[in-house]
């Protein structure tokens, strides 16, 4: 079945660490993008991918980064810089286009220990 | 002010009601909209998709869009338990960067047996 993958579903970090969240479709989805969701505050744009080796800043950028080696690939960094990381985490693909709609993975949710 | 404005609730009604969520937009050129549909612990899952003004049914589910007025709306026929969810909307247009879509914060629907 097509569709996309997060891991973990549960992931707990430390002061001071950096942690990865892996996001994998096989969609063949050119573009993809990573949201925070909090609560009352809907999705907010972390970064976006159009073509592999290219993204771009979303809406809340600071603290994250992410790399996009291959398409079917693009996982997010929380780093340390980031210091309200608890949150829903959401990858999402899309074809290119601005009439297209996203599909979605099922989260990941990161805690702070 | 949000471009896109959705009442948070929450929302609760008996089974069998019908329900009307709406959305409000403030930026004109947004002309692809769509619903998503959120179950708690999980990714949104499209559920609607409209194009410009008019309605589109599909099952117990209408949407409807105003552009003239920068509304949409989503009607639930003969609500049921399993409607319970976070129903989000979301739009684009041809100006919108990228493939981006801009959400709005999302409804929470109780349907009560």
């Amino acid at each position: 079945d097509g569709g996309i993958t997060q891991s973990p579903k549960y992931l707990f970090r430390k002061e001071g660490q950096n942690v990865t969240l892996s996001c994998e479709q096989n969609l063949n989805h050119d573009a993809m993008y990573w949201y925070r969701q909090d609560p009352g505050q809907g999705l907010r744009l972390i970064y976006y991918s159009q073509i592999v080796n290219d993204f771009q800043k979303g809406d809340i950028a600071e603290g994250y980064s992410v790399s996009r080696e291959k398409k079917e690939s693009f996982p997010l960094t929380v780093t340390s810089a980031q210091k309200n990381p608890t949150a829903f985490y959401l990858c999402a693909s899309s074809i290119l286009g601005h009439n297209q709609p996203q599909h979605f993975g099922d989260g990941t949710r990161l805690s702070i220990l | 002010q949000k471009e896109v404005e959705q009442d948070p609730g929450p929302l609760s009604v008996p089974e069998g009601a019908i329900v009307s969520l709406n959305c409000t937009y403030s930026n004109s050129a947004f002309q692809y909209f769509m619903w998503y549909r959120q179950y708690s612990r999980k990714g949104p899952e499209l559920l609607m998709y409209t194009y410009s003004s008019g309605n589109k049914e599909d099952g117990r589910f209408t949407a409807q869009v105003d552009k003239s007025s920068k509304y949409i709306s989503l009607f639930i026929r003969d609500s049921q338990p399993s409607d319970s969810a976070t129903y989000l909307c979301a739009m684009s247009g041809r100006e919108t960067s990228g493939s981006r879509l801009t959400f709005g914060e999302g409804t929470q629907l109780t349907v009560n047996p």
